[in-house]
């Protein structure tokens, strides 16, 4: 069964930093794209960043790029996003999710229970 | 504002059927990208529903069905019941900003 637990939410003043860290279980880590989706609290799902499965291609969202840092250790199944000058507008529930390949592009198969972002003075 | 859009809300009666449409653009669903489909219950995480325009994953029941023309797509429930309460997103990739995109989402009530 495939597992993903998040943690290293908590709260923090605006422009500070954060790390979100993702363990993976159950399933073969280093053969699947990771993403991270977050959700603001009574809002909408919002793509964030993601990372391919074994060169470790980065990619981000227009509203996190320049500020975030995704990586992955595949030798001990982690997905982490580095989160630093976080704004208020950051405050969300961060998922870790496992991407599906799809015909021309994946989708998320997987989620984890997510980790609470709060930005707040 | 989302890229995709859904309805707020839809609601429906026990047994009865119910749509939820998603509308989007040349560059996400009306090109080649498939739309995808997420139930999220109330404090719980989005969990996958429907994959690739109409495809169930395992143990979703065949009330629960998809499909896709043109730049939309649409979430059909049949035989509601109470259960089926949650919110809904669709999700599909759009090229000219290259992220994958998510609809508003659709509370549904039943």
């Amino acid at each position: 069964e495939v597992q993903l637990l998040e943690s290293g939410g908590g709260l923090v003043q605006p422009g500070g930093s954060l790390r979100l860290s993702c363990a993976a279980s159950g399933f073969s880590f280093s053969s699947y794209d990771m993403s991270w989706v977050r959700q603001a609290p009574g809002k909408g799902l919002e793509w964030v960043s993601g990372i391919t499965r074994s060169d470790g291609y980065t990619y981000y969202a227009e509203s996190v790029r320049g500020r975030c840092t995704i990586s992955r250790d595949n030798s001990k199944y982690t997905l982490d996003l580095q989160m630093n000058r976080l704004r208020v507008d950051d405050t969300a529930i961060y998922y870790c999710v496992k991407h599906r390949p799809g015909r021309f592009r994946d989708y998320f198969d997987s989620w984890g229970q997510g980790t609470l972002v709060t930005v707040s003075s | 504002q989302s890229v995709l859009t859904q309805p707020p809300s839809v609601s429906g009666a026990p047994g009865q059927r119910v749509t939820i449409s998603c509308t989007g653009s040349s560059s996400n669903i009306g090109a080649r990208y498939d739309v995808h489909w997420y139930r999220q219950f109330p404090g719980t995480a989005p969990k996958l529903l429907i994959y690739a325009n109409n495809n169930r994953p395992s143990g979703v029941p065949d009330r629960f069905s998809g499909s896709k023309s043109g730049t939309s797509a649409s979430l059909a429930i049949t035989g509601l019941q109470a259960d089926d309460e949650a919110d809904y997103y669709c999700q599909s990739f759009d090229s000219s900003l290259s992220v994958w995109v998510f609809g508003g989402g659709t509370t549904l009530t039943v």
